[in-house]
């Protein structure tokens, strides 16, 4: 089955610093999602991409889908206490339009 | 509630009982589906339903795993026999339908402890 490899696992940073995380895969898909986890919660979709190439911001995140359509990228500005969790990439697949396929996470930890 | 509910959030059993962990999507949401999350691990797909139908189990860990949705609201999965290694929380999802561009919106999620 198709399987996204996301990186890194894990990131400390410090408040105000930027941060990236990717997600690659072998196999192509056609939309990427980022969502975020706190804990005891479930994942809340943050930034959505349909288009190869497209680049799309929400706020202070910014996300890409690539233009292989094998890989995307997020990038937090600025960041705040508030942006600690674990971040999630997932992808859908052609003809398997609902199963979400999804990366192990990185867990940001931001050190006010 | 405006959300997805699950019940019970937490849940600790003997090995070899069953269980049945409960989903309440959102109002109008024809679209349900049910995921696995291991410590540590992204989210694993096990089943979809479409109104109260799942036309592909395959996503489902074993036989032990069983779902399903009445009234095209409510959805169970029950596992029988548990193990301990379906210990994991499950999380449950729903969407207006199922399309690639409706976006997928989660529920807190039942932690499973099996002893």
């Amino acid at each position: 089955g198709q399987q996204l490899n996301q990186s890194p696992q894990s990131m400390f940073i410090q408040e105000g610093e930027d941060v990236s995380m990717n997600c690659t895969s072998s196999s192509i898909f056609n939309t990427w999602l980022w969502y975020k986890q706190d804990p005891g919660e479930g994942p809340v979709l943050l930034i959505a991409l349909y288009k190869a190439g497209e680049l799309t911001s929400n706020g202070r995140l910014t996300a890409q889908f690539g233009i292989t359509r094998k890989d995307s990228f997020l990038n937090i500005s600025a960041s705040i206490p508030s942006d600690v969790g674990i971040y999630f990439c997932a992808g859908l697949t052609r003809g398997s339009n609902y199963k979400l396929t999804f990366g192990k996470g990185t867990l940001l930890t931001v050190n006010p | 509630g405006a959300g997805v509910s699950q019940s019970p959030s937490n849940k600790v059993t003997e090995k070899g009982k069953d269980v049945e962990l409960r989903c309440d999507p959102i109002s109008g949401h024809t679209a349900l589906y049910w995921y696995r999350q291991s410590l540590g691990q992204g989210l694993e797909f096990l089943i979809y339903f479409q109104g109260n139908s799942a036309p592909d189990k395959s996503g489902l860990p074993s036989d032990r795993f069983s779902a399903e949705r009445t009234g095209g609201s409510v959805s169970t999965l029950t596992i029988q026999r548990t193990q301990q290694e379906d210990s994991a929380v499950y999380l449950c999802a729903s969407s207006f339908q199922l399309t690639s561009t409706d976006t997928q919106y989660f529920g807190p999620g039942t932690r499973l402890t099996v002893l």
